[in-house]
């Protein structure tokens, strides 16, 4: 069982909804990731958290909104999204910062997101 | 910037035979790589990592990875596929406070 607990598993949203992935993780870990998964295609990487602090934003549009709440919880708030929006989401968390280069990320099962 | 390019994105086996799985990487410091299993729609499994304590790298479920420096190479084996390897298999390269993925390959394996 993954130890990262992505919700909801499935979501549906039209185009002016309102709506948020959520992660958590209780392993101690102090980064945190979301990804963007399109079908046949790797993970993207969209944002990274360390220590609670955005480090990265890889020039996500701004319809996608994260927010980490504390060190167990990851969130995305969507707003406004587009078709092509639809993807896997996955979250994942790491022991350390991957600036040390050694830290593995341990994946959730990701959240399903069709935009209609 | 630090890459991996994974060869061949789909690879086909018989049951009972050898799985060789190619990634070469891109690196200008010693990388940190890793090789991930993804089944359908489910997220990322490790199968194994390197970080530079052995060259030979063994991992979960009989897989095992090689790691060359001379060939900057991290291949990916298995001597022999059972049905259930049947995945995506994804090789990562980590540094820079982030992980970037190979395009990956599709594993099927024949009765």
């Amino acid at each position: 069982d993954t130890e990262v607990t992505q919700t909801p598993k499935h979501l549906v949203m039209g185009m002016t909804n309102k709506k948020s992935l959520k992660c958590e993780q209780h392993m101690g870990h102090r980064a945190m990731y979301w990804y963007k998964q399109k079908a046949k295609k790797p993970p993207e990487l969209m944002f990274v958290y360390s220590y609670e602090k955005l480090s990265i934003n890889e020039s996500v549009p701004s319809r996608f909104s994260p927010e980490c709440p504390n060190s167990s919880l990851l969130n995305l708030h969507l707003h406004a999204l587009q078709p092509e929006d639809s993807a896997l989401y996955l979250c994942a968390s790491s022991q350390v910062s991957l600036a040390t280069g050694t830290g593995e990320l341990f994946f959730g099962e990701g959240s399903r997101l069709t935009v209609l | 910037a630090q890459s991996v390019t994974q060869l061949g994105s789909h690879v086909s086996v018989s049951e009972g035979a050898l799985v060789l799985l190619r990634c070469n990487y891109s690196s200008s410091v010693p990388p940190y790589l890793f090789w991930y299993v993804q089944y359908p729609n489910q997220g990322l499994q490790l199968l194994l990592k390197y970080t530079s304590a052995a060259t030979l790298v063994k991992g979960i479920n009989g897989f095992e990875a090689e790691f060359k420096k001379s060939e900057t190479s991290f291949h990916l084996t298995k001597p022999s596929a059972h049905m259930s390897d049947a995945a995506e298999y994804f090789c990562a390269v980590s540094g820079n406070n982030d992980m970037r993925f190979g395009a990956g390959t599709r594993l099927t394996v024949k009765p």
